[in-house]
């Protein structure tokens, strides 16, 4: 079975980084076709993509937040981290880590997701 | 402001059939097969429920479908049951600088 769970503070500071991090069971992330994105949702807003992470090592970022993000892996311990800079009450947001399948870039299993709030 | 474009909300009868529309363009849609749906419970995380265009993953009610023509996808629930009202959100992939965009979410309410 697999399953995804995210882990990180739930209120930071204006200016602050964010560090959460994504730790997964029931695949590797050595196997190829595997990935890792992040993904967040303003309350009451769409969902937005962060960034992925592939079993080779490669990374994408948002285009627009590209400068804020680093998605890193440790595929010994099956955890994808996302740090996120200078952080902003626009942030505040429950990401989510999702599985994606290479194949069909469609995202198959989701964490539950764990909400930010940015705030003074 | 979405990349992709989704009706705010749709309604339809439990039984009938209704249909989300999701209108991006020739970079995105358009341009590759693979465009995904997810459905999304209040409070809860979104659960996939369409993948290349089409197809439905295991555990998914063959009253879904998807479909596609030109830039426009569509998500198709056929015999609405209550349990189908939930948010709907489109996606697809979107080339090698963009990646990924998503639509703005269609509310699905089941009269």
């Amino acid at each position: 079975q697999v399953t995804l769970r995210e882990s990180g503070p739930a209120l930071v500071k204006p200016t602050q980084t964010l560090t959460l991090t994504c730790t997964f069971s029931g695949f590797s992330l050595s196997t190829s076709g595997m990935c890792v994105t992040w993904i967040r949702q303003p309350p009451g807003k769409a969902l937005e993509w962060l960034a992925r992470i592939d079993w080779d090592d490669d990374k994408y970022y948002s285009t627009s937040l590209k400068t804020r993000l680093t998605i890193s892996k440790d595929t010994s311990k099956n955890q994808v981290a996302l740090t996120m800079t200078n952080m902003d009450p626009v942030d505040t947001a429950t990401y989510y880590c999702a599985r994606m399948l290479y194949n069909s870039r469609a995202f198959d299993i989701w964490g539950q997701g764990t909400m930010v709030t940015v705030s003074s | 402001q979405s990349a992709l474009t989704q009706p705010r909300s749709v309604s339809g009868s439990p039984g009938q059939s209704v249909t989300i529309s999701c209108t991006g363009t020739s970079s995105d849609i358009g341009g590759y097969n693979y465009v995904s749906w997810y459905q999304q419970h209040p409070g809860k995380a979104p659960k996939f429920m369409i993948y290349d265009v089409t197809k439905r993953p295991s555990g998914v009610p063959d009253r879904f479908s998807g479909s596609k023509s030109g830039n426009t996808a569509s998500l198709t629930i056929s015999g609405l049951q209550a349990e189908d009202e939930a948010d709907y959100y489109c996606c697809s992939y979107a080339g090698s600088s963009i990646y990924v965009v998503f639509g703005g979410g269609t509310k699905l309410t089941v009269l």
